[in-house]
């Protein structure tokens, strides 16, 4: 059981150049995740998505943008790169039950480490 | 804009000691989580604690909510080198997006 799976795991970018993260999980969670986590400032949640088709802005949205075509793959793109996207990307999901279970235990994948130069 | 504020931010102890990591905030949270974070790797949780007031023990580390479920501590009883990582706290809004606020996080160091 692989259970979320991030590429690649380090990438340099020159500034303006455009990359996508690729983020799969395999366990038929409903809910995915993208963080970015800079030293000392913990996780910042960019973009969710609560099932396929629907996605939605976290705390840092700029400069990123998501799509959610199946349940499990949740890519996120990086249009324009640019210096202040330099940081470590963390992929993640978790299962909500129709009950509507609001603790759940989010599974992260390994991380992207991105450089924009 | 929900904050939660960690402290220390870092701690570098000897093995056997003993370590009081906090996580606070100014808000409300309906649940409280506790991640550990090693080098390369995504964080892995530890523990949820949802009741204000409760405690709950995991072998040598005791995490408890605060009665007003602002504040959350985790304590590590005689700590061992492979307790080393960051540790982040993560409060839960409650909602059906079960989106998380992080803390910024407690690097612990462990020396032998």
């Amino acid at each position: 059981n692989a259970g979320v799976t991030q590429t690649p795991k380090f990438r340099i970018l020159k500034i303006g150049q455009s990359m996508t993260l690729q983020c799969a999980q395999d366990m038929n969670h409903n809910y995915m995740y993208w963080y970015r986590q800079d030293p000392g400032m913990g996780l910042k949640l960019i973009y969710y998505s609560v099932g396929a088709g629907i996605t939605d802005k976290g705390e840092v949205p700029n400069g990123y943008n998501v799509s959610r075509s199946t349940t499990e793959d949740f890519p996120l793109r990086l249009e324009l790169a640019a210096p202040s996207q330099t940081s470590v990307y963390f992929c993640a999901s978790s299962y909500q039950g129709a009950s509507g279970r609001v603790t759940g235990e989010l599974f992260f994948g390994e991380g992207s480490r991105l450089t924009v130069l | 804009t929900q904050l939660l504020e960690q402290s220390p931010q870092f701690l570098s102890i000897q093995e056997g000691e003993n370590l009081t990591v906090y996580c606070n905030s100014s808000s409300v949270f309906s649940s409280l989580q506790w991640y550990r974070q090693e080098p390369g790797e995504g964080p892995v949780l530890l523990v949820t604690v949802v009741t204000g007031g409760e405690v709950k023990k995991l072998k040598r580390l005791t995490f408890q909510f605060g009665d007003a479920r602002k504040d959350s501590s985790l304590h590590i009883t005689a700590a061992q080198p492979g307790d080393t990582g960051l540790y982040l706290c993560a409060g839960g809004g409650g909602g059906a997006t079960n989106k998380l606020i992080f803390g910024t996080g407690t690097l612990l160091a462990v020396q032998p």
